[in-house]
């Protein structure tokens, strides 16, 4: 049974700092996705990541994944207020269904 | 192009009442989800529609809990009789393929008391 962790689970940094969330995941897992969700709004895309030793960036995120450690990051540099929310990471085995992390919860304080 | 849409985005109802969520996916899409989040845990998945067929329904957590998707466009997912460890929030998400990224809605919060 394919079981994800994350942490930590809760977060709290200044604005400027960079810091890496971990995403662990028990048995193989061909699709690693990071998602963002804002307090009562959806869970919004953020990466999708297929292959061992992919490296996404977009603006101060970027993930990467290595399935040889079962293991996801999702790094924040120079980090800002507005990103403040709840980072969740799901892996999926082909075939099956995402199974999701517990979620981050990122506060970023001026 | 319009995103996942869910109704309503809150519910209120006592238990043993019934309540009926609504979900419209993406035009296009063939694969629908439901999930929930229960009091701050883990989002669950509960079951997977192609089209109108259910591919997996693994995660549905006892038989008071019915979904549909007639005609393969918008699904609905059933409660009855309501309990109150069902309260949370239901995400609806759809995708095109199974292997892609799912887009999510923004949840109905139901809340049985």
């Amino acid at each position: 049974e394919l079981k994800v962790e994350q942490n930590p689970l809760f977060l709290s940094m200044q604005e400027g700092k960079n810091y890496t969330i971990y995403c662990n995941y028990s048995t193989t897992s061909d699709r690693l996705y990071w998602y963002r969700q804002d307090p009562g709004k959806s869970l919004e895309s953020l990466f999708v990541l297929l292959s061992n030793g992919a490296v996404k960036q977009e603006g101060r995120l970027m993930a990467s994944l290595d399935t040889k450690a079962r293991l996801s990051t999702l790094h924040i540099t120079a980090a800002v207020h507005d990103l403040s929310a709840t980072y969740f990471c799901a892996a999926a085995y082909y075939g099956q269904n995402f199974v999701f992390g517990p979620g981050t919860r990122l506060s970023v304080l001026p | 192009e319009a995103g996942v849409t869910q109704f309503p985005s809150h519910s209120v109802i006592e238990k043993g009442q019934t309540v009926t969520l609504r979900c419209d996916p993406i035009s296009g899409h063939d694969n629908l989800y439901w999930y929930r989040r229960v009091m701050g845990k883990e989002i669950k998945f509960l079951l997977h529609f192609v089209k109108e067929s259910k591919q997996d329904e693994s995660g549905m957590p006892n038989n008071r809990f019915l979904a549909e998707r007639t005609g393969g466009t918008y699904s609905t997912l059933k409660v009855q009789p309501a309990e109150l460890e069902d309260s949370g929030v239901y995400f609806c998400a759809s995708s095109q393929e199974q292997i892609y990224e799912q887009y999510f809605g923004p949840g109905t919060r139901l809340t049985v008391t």
